[in-house]
């Protein structure tokens, strides 16, 4: 079973609000990525973060590697309709060879 | 350049038949992930390849799932006596030998 605790579950915003999400682990990670899905679709991958503390921008999008190393931020600032979908935090344990483990998700929708 | 690619995007298998997925992943990609998402969940690792081998396999369920990738580059999920509980998306995902993992559009499976 998935082992990050992903929040929140759902979003209701305003168009041009920003927006916050996280993810959690009682595990020790050593690369945080931040996916986000829509419908009928694979997940599409939007930053990758490799070391503690690290900051990493992509357009409006913002993420932090959590220093304890068991959590990360996604920042989406000015958010457009095209944000809507959802987005997942997925993580690389030490020792786990290459698979990911993934949150639930964060489920945005975007008001006009 | 070409994504990953996977056929078929829909399978609809009566319980029992057996079921073959495609996965093109992009080219020159060492690496192959097979995942397993169920509806409203994040995916949820199944097996790993580095080029031809299978390196990890401790996500398949039941030594019903048999994955190949007989010249390191196409793969296929094989599910044999489908059950419902099988019913999922299947998303595969390569990697140039990077920890970064790009997805699919994925198989939706529903067996009946």
């Amino acid at each position: 079973g998935q082992q990050l605790n992903q929040s929140p579950q759902s979003m209701f915003i305003q168009e041009g609000e920003d927006v916050s999400m996280n993810c959690t682990s009682s595990s020790i990670f050593n690369t945080w990525l931040w996916y986000k899905q829509d419908p009928g679709e694979g997940p599409v991958l939007l930053i990758a973060l490799y070391k503690a503390g690290e900051l990493t921008s992509n357009g409006r999008l913002t993420a932090q590697f959590g220093i304890t190393r068991k959590d990360s931020f996604l920042n989406i600032s000015a958010s457009i309709p095209s944000d809507v979908g959802i987005y997942f935090c997925a993580g690389l344990r030490s020792g786990s060879a290459r698979q990911l483990t993934f949150g639930s998700g964060t489920q945005l929708t975007v008001l006009p | 350049g070409a994504g990953v690619s996977q056929s078929p995007r829909y399978k609809v298998a009566k319980r029992g038949q057996d079921v073959a997925l495609r996965c093109d992943p992009i080219s020159g990609h060492v690496s192959l992930f097979w995942y397993q998402q169920a509806l409203g969940q994040g995916p949820e690792f199944l097996t790993y390849f580095q080029n031809e081998a299978q390196l990890d396999k401790s996500g398949l369920p039941s030594d019903r799932f048999f994955a190949e990738r007989p010249e390191g580059s196409v793969s296929t999920l094989k599910i044999q006596r489908t059950q419902q509980e099988d019913s999922a998306v299947y998303l595969c995902a390569s990697s140039p030998d990077s920890y970064e993992q790009y997805f699919g559009p994925g198989t939706r499976l529903t067996v009946t």
